[in-house]
């Protein structure tokens, strides 16, 4: 059964360092998604892109946030320079035509 | 009033018991509702995905929507171990790509 696959599984940086996250949604999917949790909190949304552009962010989701399609598997999240706020789960997750989501397995980013 | 409601529990019981878990919600605009199932750092895994209000079951999970009441539920009969995990609601309104908002979750135990 294919799967969305997230690398890297954990991530240490220190603050103000450029993090970029991974994400392989499951092919033939078309809405891509970011979500993040912090421990002990709920699941946030970051922000949705479908057809190579963002169509909805959160307030979260400030000018130190990007996402990328760079080719036709791949999407990414880059972080510019990260905060000890930044420190949560971060899970990708695709669906097709409007659908429900399928979610990976996450990233474990810790900002020192 | 937050707009999604779950009470983190944790909930405890012995193995073959009937567990109840639920959300609630203040936005009427909702009408998709899904229950996840978390294990320890992991992703969320969908278990169940219902549109509007009804019920819906697959194998040992029952899903029930009462939109009038703004309350989902899921059932769990013949609980094992392995159904021991974190249980979260997520929900969204209408038409594609919509950001799905999140219950805190509820943090099973199942004990043999």
């Amino acid at each position: 059964e294919p799967e969305v696959t997230q690398t890297p599984s954990h991530q240490v940086t220190q603050m103000g360092q450029e993090v970029i996250l991974r994400c392989v949604p499951i092919s033939n999917h078309l809405y891509f998604y970011w979500y993040r949790q912090i421990l002990g909190q709920k699941v946030e949304f970051l922000v949705s892109f479908y057809n190579n552009e963002i169509s909805e962010k959160s307030e979260i989701f400030d000018d130190q946030f990007s996402v990328e399609r760079p080719d036709g598997s791949n999407f990414t999240l880059k972080i510019r320079s990260t905060k000890l706020e930044d420190s949560a789960m971060y899970f990708c997750a695709s669906c097709p035509a409007g659908e429900t989501q399928y979610f990976g397995p996450g990233t474990r980013l810790l900002v020192l | 009033q937050k707009e999604v409601e779950q009470d983190p529990g944790p909930l405890s019981v012995p193995e073959g018991a009937i567990v109840s878990l639920n959300c609630t919600y203040s936005n009427s605009a909702f009408q998709y509702f899904m229950w996840y199932r978390q294990y320890s750092r992991k992703g969320p895994e969908l278990l169940m995905y219902t549109y509007s209000s009804g019920n819906k079951e697959d194998g040992r999970f029952t899903a029930q929507v009462d939109k009038s009441s703004k309350y989902i539920s899921l059932f769990i009969r013949d609980s094992q171990p392995s159904d021991s995990a974190t249980y979260l609601c997520a929900m969204r309104g209408a038409g594609n790509n919509r950001k799905l908002i999140w219950g805190l979750g509820t943090s099973l135990a199942v004990n043999p």
